[in-house]
């Protein structure tokens, strides 16, 4: 099993539609969790992070379960300009590696 | 600030010749990360490094070694290129485990 799992999609939703993904993890003693965005051949940037009360950020909200192991990605009327692969990233404060990422799910909104 | 700084952007290399992809950060990130991405597919760690001096492998390390001589420079070299190394590089670097990673441009490389 992954360390972190995401549905690849594609989720196909037309424009205003809202939309949600979730992200799985399996290590209990992950540190911080952050939402990534990755247009095609392009490097990941990211778009939010998440912290364990929950935030927005305009059209964007971040959820964290930590009993559960999941995190979520809600996107409210969504834009044409939405269309990109969204990566869910939990990190580690251990010797190791620190950063983890998930597959990614891609979202393609259709006018 | 230019953040991360990948080098070279793109190269045709042929196999079995050796090449170095250059990182290098300003913003004096304790971890380094190097991955590759294949098409369609997701991130795929190849090494890391959380401090200078110090380096680990990650999930696809086969064929790639790494050194980090200082804070700023994460070089990964292929020692001898084989046509599955053909993906598109990306360098990272954060600050801790508390912080957002940032990533430079990517190096899209393929190996003939």
């Amino acid at each position: 099993r992954k360390e972190v799992e995401q549905d690849p999609g594609p989720f196909n939703v037309p424009e205003g539609a809202t939309v949600a993904f979730n992200c799985t993890y399996s290590n209990s003693a992950s540190q911080s969790f952050f939402w990534y965005r990755q247009d095609c051949r392009k490097e990941p940037k990211l778009l939010m992070s998440v912290y364990s009360s929950g935030n927005e950020d305009g059209r964007f909200t971040a959820q964290l379960n930590r009993a559960s192991q999941y995190i979520s990605l809600l996107i409210r009327d969504s834009k044409l300009s939405d269309s990109a692969t969204y990566l869910c990233v939990v990190t580690y404060n251990n010797a190791g590696n620190m950063l983890t990422f998930g597959g990614g799910t891609r979202l393609m909104v259709k006018p | 600030t230019a953040g991360i700084t990948q080098a070279p952007t793109s190269q045709i290399l042929a196999a079995g010749r050796s090449m170095t992809l250059r990182c290098t950060q300003d913003m004096r990130h304790n971890a380094m990360y190097w991955y590759r991405q294949d098409l369609g597919l997701g991130l795929r760690l190849i090494h890391y490094s959380n401090t200078a001096g110090t380096t680990g492998k990650g999930e696809v390390p086969d064929g790639y070694s790494v050194s980090r001589a200082n804070t700023d420079d994460f070089p990964l070299t292929l020692a001898s290129a084989v046509p599955s190394q053909t993906s598109v590089y990306f360098c990272a670097s954060s600050d801790s485990a508390y912080t957002e990673a940032f990533f430079g441009q990517g190096t899209r490389l393929t190996v003939v």
